[in-house]
């Protein structure tokens, strides 16, 4: 069965620290990948997707993400965080081919940046 | 544009009751999704609707869980007989036509007591 494996459950990070969140999938066929967040009192939104070429997207807000498929892998980073940057982040894998079009989602990480 | 809705927003209910949820997804977006978002356990696939295809219902937690989805537009989930550990954020999202990407709505809180 199709997993998705988020590591860091929770993450504490000062005013422009780096950021680096891991994302574990299992499936050994093609993928999409995404990462979305949900802000504090706020609905789930796309932060960045891949679906093929460049393995490694930009998304909104200076995130960035890199699909190593050897790895299967798919980490989030960001350079400088920010305090609005708090937020719950959530890896999600939609198994091209597996003959459902339905995702998976990790656990999801919450983080919290200090200002 | 309009995003998608969900209603209501809070449900506080009884132990044993049945509740409904709804879900208006966004125009012309022909998949819909529900989820349940516990504390600590992410988001948990529940059922899927693409089209007029057979809904992929393999997340349901039980034959107490069902959904609907008239006219390929509003979805119902329906939990009936509900548990104190059917407590949790149920969530709506909706896709384009080929497009990968998931609509998110902003989530019905359903307590049991």
């Amino acid at each position: 069965a199709q997993s998705v494996s988020q590591h860091n459950h929770h993450v504490i990070l000062s005013e422009a620290a780096s950021l680096e969140l891991g994302c574990n999938y299992s499936y050994g066929g093609t993928v999409n990948l995404f990462w979305y967040v949900q802000y504090p009192g706020q609905h789930l939104q796309l932060l960045l997707k891949y679906f093929s070429g460049d393995p490694l997207v930009k998304g909104i807000k200076g995130f960035e993400a890199e699909f190593i498929k050897s790895k299967f892998s798919f980490n989030l980073r960001k350079p400088s965080v920010q305090w609005s940057d708090t937020a719950e982040y959530f890896c999600a894998v939609n198994a091209i081919g597996s003959g459902t079009y339905k995702y998976i989602f990790g656990t999801g990480t919450r983080l919290k940046v200090l200002a | 544009g309009a995003g998608v809705s969900q209603s209501p927003s809070n449900k506080v209910t009884e132990k044993g009751k049945d509740v409904e949820l709804r879900c208006d997804p966004i125009s012309g977006h022909t998949a819909l999704y529900w989820y349940r978002q516990s504390l600590g356990q992410g988001l948990e696939f529940l059922i899927y609707f693409q089209g007029n295809s057979a809904p992929d219902k393999s997340g349901l937690p039980s034959d107490r869980f069902s959904a609907e989805r008239t006219g390929g537009s509003v979805s119902t989930l329906t939990i009936q007989r509900t548990q104190q550990e059917d407590s949790a954020v149920y969530l709506c999202a909706s896709t384009p036509s080929g497009n990968y990407e998931q609509y998110f709505g902003p989530g019905t809180r359903l307590t049991v007591t």
